[in-house]
């Protein structure tokens, strides 16, 4: 069946490090995927997405590409900041033999002043 | 804000209880999804309504069970509460023939 794997966390980075959250999916169809970002004591929001092959989605500097020859949709920032801190969720929808949505176990990110 | 509301914003009832939690989605959005969000578990997607219909199960209880009323709100009614059913639950909403979701703020059971 279909399925979402992130790379576990906690991840620790000092302000301005560069960030690499992996994500990888198995689907038997043709997926969107998204990255959503739950900070301390709120809900989920949606941070970027993508819904093809080769499809970069981007937001407030992070980054994701859509990599169908690899089944990953890994998140990239250039230089976090503290208020980065949060939990991130990679996901994806589809609607073959059925609707679903599937969610990452989430990556906990810690920024460092 | 993303313009789905949820209540009530905590719970607390004791085992065996039967409890409602309520959800309004966003404007003009047809579809309504129920997760549990719990600190072993992640997040766990329970049902998805699309405009009253049930369109999607996931891992929800028999325990559990959802319905979509006609002005689109819904309602997620947990019973014979356990324990482990001490959670933060979530709806979230989507417009229609889009995948991407917008969340509530949440509601935190709390079973004692």
């Amino acid at each position: 069946g279909d399925s979402v794997t992130q790379m576990e966390g906690p991840v620790t980075l000092s302000e301005e490090a560069f960030l690499t959250i992996n994500c990888t999916y198995t689907a038997t169809g043709y997926p969107s995927l998204f990255w959503y970002v739950q900070y301390p004591g709120e809900g989920l929001q949606l941070l970027l997405k993508a819904t093809k092959a080769d499809d970069k989605g981007s937001n407030k500097g992070f980054e994701a590409t859509y990599r169908k020859e690899t089944t990953s949709f890994h998140l990239e920032k250039g230089s976090v900041q503290v208020s980065d801190s949060a939990v991130y969720f990679c996901a994806l929808s589809e609607n073959s033999g059925g609707f679903k949505t599937i969610f990452g176990a989430g990556t906990r990110l810690f920024v460092k002043a | 804000d993303s313009g789905v509301t949820q209540t009530p914003k905590h719970l607390i009832t004791a085992t065996g209880q039967r409890v409602t939690l309520r959800c309004s989605p966003r404007s003009g959005d047809l579809s309504v999804y129920w997760y549990q969000q719990s600190l072993d578990q992640g997040l766990q997607f329970l049902i998805q309504y699309y405009n009253g219909e049930e369109r999607a199960k996931g891992n929800i209880l028999e325990r559990f069970s959802a319905q979509q009323f006609p002005d689109l709100h819904s309602e997620l009614n947990l019973s014979s509460l356990e324990l482990g059913d001490s959670a933060l639950y979530f709806c979230a909403s989507s417009a229609p023939g889009r995948y991407e979701q917008y969340f509530g703020p949440g509601t935190r059971l709390t079973v004692t």
